[in-house]
């Protein structure tokens, strides 16, 4: 059983179109962590979300934090080639903070 | 440019084969950590070290043996891998102790077992 549904899996999408990837959990989590990963490198932490309801944003990006804590989202407006890349989420489960719970990752190709 | 270091970038390996992993930080996080990845899909945790000792090791195979000999260091000793372990081995650490604490993660050893 996947605690950490992510979507879609795969994304190709023109430069300039906007897209989201979700990551959903029917448990609570005390905390969400977006990293991206490109090729050839290990995962690079984009953000981290605590509070419920929380929005973040990194430039073209945006961060949400369901309010019930199950739940977060990943806006990119305007999409680059620079964005291209695997886009993964992964939670602190709110009953057990020792082991990081990771999505199934979003591939995303953004082409010129 | 990342601050976990793992050599060698790239390794290449028979069967019968014994070889090493290495992993340096030098933040003073306290948790380190080994993860396996497949192409297009998330790291799997293999191992935990937290204060020097292993704290988690997700039932991994004893051909894979984890060695902390420092608060720094960290190593993954292979022998006789099969060809399925072949993937993107990646060190991490964090500041550990701290709730939700994120993961700093190196760029990996790109290995092969022929």
């Amino acid at each position: 059983t996947q605690l950490l549904e992510q979507s879609p899996q795969f994304l190709s999408i023109q430069e300039g179109e906007n897209l989201t990837v979700y990551c959903n959990s029917s448990s609570v989590f005390s905390s969400l962590q977006w990293y991206r990963q490109e090729p050839g490198e290990g995962p690079v932490l984009l953000v981290t979300v605590v509070t419920g309801g929380e929005v973040k944003k990194l430039k073209r990006l945006t961060f949400q934090f369901g309010d019930a804590r199950k739940d977060s989202s990943l806006h990119i407006t305007a999409a680059q080639t620079g964005d291209t890349g695997l886009y993964l989420c992964a939670g602190y489960n709110a009953g057990n903070n020792r082991k990081l719970i990771w999505g199934l990752g979003t591939s995303l190709a953004v082409n010129p | 440019d990342t601050e976990v270091t793992q050599t060698p970038k790239h390794l290449v390996m028979g069967m019968t084969n014994k070889k090493s992993l290495k992993c340096e930080q030098h933040m003073g996080h306290r948790a380190m950590y080994w993860y396996k990845q497949k192409a297009k899909k998330p790291p799997e945790l293999m191992f935990v070290y937290s204060y020097e000792k292993l704290s988690i090791n997700e039932s991994v195979p004893s051909r894979f043996s984890p060695e902390c000999p420092n608060s720094s260091l960290l190593n993954l000793h292979l022998h006789a891998l099969q060809p399925e372990d072949s993937a993107l081995y990646l060190c991490a650490s964090s500041a550990g102790g701290a709730v939700n604490s994120p993961l700093h993660f190196g760029n990996g050893t790109r290995l092969t077992v022929t």
